[in-house]
């Protein structure tokens, strides 16, 4: 596979389950992010990880739990999330901050 | 607090005419500027990236530019066509390649 992937590509869970969401990047980059897009809303960038290490977290509720194990993977824990916290959750990747990000094609949460 | 507006929030146009968006901030010091595609129901493409340093950016039929000191970024498209419609985004990120900021798009249709 190229490019970036995201799975699931759905995810309906309850507010007190946990899950994962999982990018994978074949680019060969070095900085990963993970977005939020919520209806009616501006997108939110959430996490960044350059190199592997988490360069920026923009006031992201601890119910988020990003990790990045290597540089081709990142996940984003999610637990006891809310109904507000249903959205578009999109994962990218670039080679350095100043470079354009690659986007992977989202995953779609309902918390229920 | 940085804020991005886009203006206009939605536009249609006739295929092959010459267009701009704009997308203004309220905080000048800006590290980057980005521009982005989205589709309906898909992931977000990467356009352009201009850095705080740059006036301008190219790529194919788009052309964007940026006047930091008057908070304003363009982004130029030549001769449209039906595959430009789509919602277009502008992001800035802060001084130190952190926070990054969306405008609400501008949703572009271009008529056969």
């Amino acid at each position: 596979e190229t490019g970036v992937t995201q799975t699931p590509r759905h995810l309906v869970m309850g507010m007190t389950n946990k899950k994962s969401l999982k990018c994978e990047q074949h680019l060969g980059h070095n900085a990963m992010y993970w977005y939020k897009q919520s209806a009616k809303k501006p997108l939110e960038l959430m996490f960044v990880y350059s190199l592997e290490e988490r360069v920026e977290n923009n006031s992201v509720p601890s119910r988020f739990s990003p990790e990045c194990p290597n540089s081709s993977h990142l996940f984003l824990h999610l637990h006891t999330l809310q109904p507000e916290d249903s959205a578009l959750y999109l994962c990218a990747s670039s080679q350095g901050r100043d470079r354009l990000p690659f986007f992977g094609q989202g995953t779609r949460l309902t918390v229920v | 607090k940085q804020e991005v507006t886009q203006i206009p929030a939605a536009l249609s146009v006739p295929e092959g005419e010459n267009l701009v968006l704009n997308c203004s901030f309220t905080d000048s010091a800006i590290y980057n500027l980005q521009w982005f595609r989205q589709d309906p129901g898909k992931g977000l493409t990467s356009l352009l990236l201009i850095q705080s340093s740059q006036r301008e950016q190219t790529s194919g039929r788009l052309n964007a530019s940026l006047d930091k000191s008057s908070g304003r970024s363009t982004l130029y498209i030549a001769a449209s066509q039906p595959g430009d419609s789509a919602t277009y985004l502008c992001a800035v990120s802060d001084t130190n390649a952190g926070k990054s900021t969306f405008g609400d798009g501008t949703t572009l249709t271009v008529k056969p």
